[in-house]
């Protein structure tokens, strides 16, 4: 089975901090994402990549930054963590690039809060 | 640019209802339609996945069904359980410069009473 683990399944942290989200994935997937899950908003891409090292922005870039220097781990960094960042965050990973015949596998979630 | 919507939002159901979920797409040259289940506060389980040369997809009591021609999928469950209560997402792929993405709707928050 697909395994997707994201590193913390809750976070609280301060405006101004630096903060890093990691995800693994443990099946070799080309593909990982990164979405934010908001009441009413649904899943929004943040930022995808699918391969090491390459990186593409999502819908809603601003504020966040990523970093996929192997293959089976993805980081999502937000820079100054807000307010209005404090979200649900969901880390995925599919297969066959560029061709979207594949499923994606979810993570559990982090949900994070800054105060 | 692809949009997806789910109605209803909300869905409260007595156990053992057979019941039908909506999902509606903009761009019918879609590659494939998925459907996910999130139990709260978790992430999210892939249920069926449709291919465009598919019309449907079962799973146990589950069947998915896609019309690409009318921009809808269904979801149909059969014989609830309580168990099946969750949210209900759908997904349809969209493929900007090269990359595919997914766009996801908003959901069905369902509930099965016992």
């Amino acid at each position: 089975d697909v395994k997707v683990t994201q590193s913390s399944r809750y976070l609280v942290k301060r405006t101004g901090e630096k903060v890093f989200l990691e995800c693994v994935q443990d099946m070799d997937h080309e593909n990982m994402f990164w979405y934010r899950q908001d009441p009413g908003l649904g899943l929004r891409l943040i930022y995808f990549s699918y391969d090491v090292k390459m990186k593409e922005k999502g819908d809603i870039p601003e504020g966040y930054s990523v970093s996929r220097e192997k293959k089976e781990r993805f980081s999502l960094i937000l820079e100054s963590a807000s307010t209005n960042q404090t979200s649900m965050y969901l880390c995925a990973s599919s297969t066959t690039r560029g061709r979207p015949q594949e499923t994606q596998y979810f993570g559990p979630g982090t949900r994070l809060l800054v105060l | 640019k692809q949009e997806v919507t789910q109605i209803p939002a909300a869905l409260s159901v007595p156990e053992g209802e057979n019941l039908v979920l909506n999902c509606s797409f903009t761009d019918s040259a879609i590659y494939n339609l998925q459907w996910f289940r999130q139990d709260p506060g978790k992430g999210l389980t892939s249920l069926l996945l449709i291919q465009s040369s598919q019309r449907e997809q079962t799973s146990g009591r589950l069947n998915a069904s896609l019309d690409k021609s009318s921009g809808r999928s269904t979801l149909y469950i059969a014989a609830s359980q309580p168990g099946d209560s969750a949210t209900y997402l759908c997904a349809a792929p969209t493929y900007p410069s090269g990359t595919y993405k997914y766009i996801f709707g908003t959901g069905t928050r369902l509930k099965v009473l016992a």
